[in-house]
């Protein structure tokens, strides 16, 4: 079947502008997770939903970040004001149950702040 | 606090060299999962295995092989024979069951030489 989905895969922002990143995960699955990924570090994360509901925000970096996952399938990660600091690939992913399972990974949005 | 420390950033074999990934992981849960993800050049993590805290049966897949000690807090990874399509970079991660976050570590890049 189909993996986790993620759009656009690249974009450039100019500093100050707001972007949307896209994740359409695995259908059925009811956890979805966003990470935030520098050059040559791990994923970090960002927040988690159950369904639709958001059960951890604790990773977002700043109040310019918002994600929603409204009807509990597509998500979006949403940045407001973009910074340079704000570079980095954006990775989603989602799992069939709870947390504690496997995670399948989308192949991230690259996000570049100019 | 969770933590997961990979300590070592890059490794290069030669091709059919046993290689050792280490993984060490810090967390006040009694109750928590490891992971292993492997990220290769094309970027997308793909899941390699799960183990929960109270399972420290080593596990073998194949040329993967998987050693989990509570004692020092370590699940290391070993590759048999290594293969240049074994070449990508390696994250250690850590779920606590109490939480819904997960930690990865900064990632191990191994590099097979043919």
């Amino acid at each position: 079947g189909a993996g986790v989905s993620q759009s656009p895969r690249y974009k450039v922002a100019k500093r100050g502008q707001d972007v949307a990143l896209r994740c359409d995960p695995i259908s059925g699955h009811v956890s979805l997770f966003w990470y935030q990924q520098a050059l040559g570090q791990g994923p970090e994360f960002l927040t988690y939903f159950q369904n639709e509901a958001q059960l951890d925000k604790s990773g977002l970096p700043s109040d310019r970040f918002f994600a929603e996952r409204p009807e509990g399938s597509v998500s979006t990660l949403k940045i407001q004001r973009t910074q340079q600091e704000d570079s980095a690939v954006y990775l989603c992913a989602s799992s069939l149950a709870l947390q504690i399972y496997e995670q399948y990974f989308g192949p991230g949005t690259r996000l570049t702040v100019t | 606090a969770q933590k997961v420390t990979q300590a070592q950033t890059e490794i290069s074999v030669v091709e059919k060299e046993d290689v050792t990934l280490d993984c060490v992981y810090e967390t006040r849960d009694t109750t928590y999962y490891l992971f292993w993800y492997k990220q290769p050049p094309s970027g997308e993590l793909v899941f390699l295995i799960r183990r929960n805290s109270f399972d420290e049966q080593n596990e073998i897949s194949g040329r993967y092989s998987w050693n989990f000690q509570k004692s020092t807090s370590s699940f290391n990874f070993t590759i048999t024979a290594s293969q240049v399509v074994d070449s990508a970079v390696y994250f250690c991660a850590l779920s606590e069951a109490g939480g819904f976050k997960t930690i990865f570590g900064a990632g191990t890049r191994l590099f097979v030489k043919a």
